[in-house]
């Protein structure tokens, strides 16, 4: 079963930032966040990962608290095709250790 | 590049019947996956093959066999299909910190 904790649903205006948290209160020291996200019924798709520091990319960022309980993914100007299930996930090593729980389903709003 | 293709796209399957998934997938990763998601829930590992010769199971691999002959091809074996493997089937295949999906194959068992 997934580790992380994620709302079931979030609401962002077209143009605004989208800011997804999610809790991974039980993570190891050694465990990576990863965020992917699943749009309608495609498979799903890579968005980011990080380790302690912050990260980002040409889709998102992704802000880690000090504590590394807890994380942010922000997009920073959500469009109508943002709109998608979003995973958080935790995993030592590699990505074949991924566990994709429930998501949160962000809906982007014109 | 055509990434991650599957066959078929649907199929319906009588109880007790078998039947392959074909995946493959140009990119030369060494890492390649299949999950299964079922209506409203997320992606669940069912198994994965870290190279050619090489495969794991994940965490629902009862009722599903595999073979990685190839780095290209990673088919899934159903055998004595029944109505609780009804679901979307997703390939992916990707280096150990990033996956790419396939377009999934809806599967029915009646």
């Amino acid at each position: 079963d997934a580790k992380t904790t994620q709302p079931p649903s979030m609401d962002c205006a077209e143009g605004r930032a989208a800011n997804l948290p999610c809790n991974h209160s039980t993570i190891s020291g050694n465990e990576y966040v990863y965020w992917y996200r699943q749009i309608h019924s495609q498979g799903p798709q890579y968005i980011i990962h990080g380790l302690k520091n912050n990260e980002t990319n040409e889709m998102a960022s992704l802000i880690i608290t000090e504590d590394r309980k807890s994380s942010t993914l922000i997009l920073p100007h959500a469009t109508l095709r943002d709109t998608a299930v979003y995973y958080c996930m935790e995993t030592q090593g590699g990505s074949e250790k991924l566990v994709f729980g429930k998501g949160t389903k962000l809906t982007v709003n014109p | 590049n055509a990434g991650v293709t599957q066959t078929p796209k649907f199929r319906i399957l009588k109880i007790g019947q078998s039947m392959t998934l074909q995946c493959a997938q140009d990119m030369n990763h060494n890492y390649m996956y299949w999950y299964r998601q079922d209506p409203g829930m997320g992606l669940k590992l069912i198994y994965y093959s870290v190279g050619a010769g090489i495969t794991d199971k994940g965490e629902v691999p009862n009722g599903y066999n595999v073979s990685r002959s190839t780095t290209e091809d990673f088919p899934l074996r159903l055998e004595l299909a029944a109505p609780s493997q009804t679901s979307v089937y997703f390939c992916a295949s990707g280096t150990s910190y990033e996956q790419y999906f396939g377009p999934g194959t809806r599967l029915t068992v009646t």
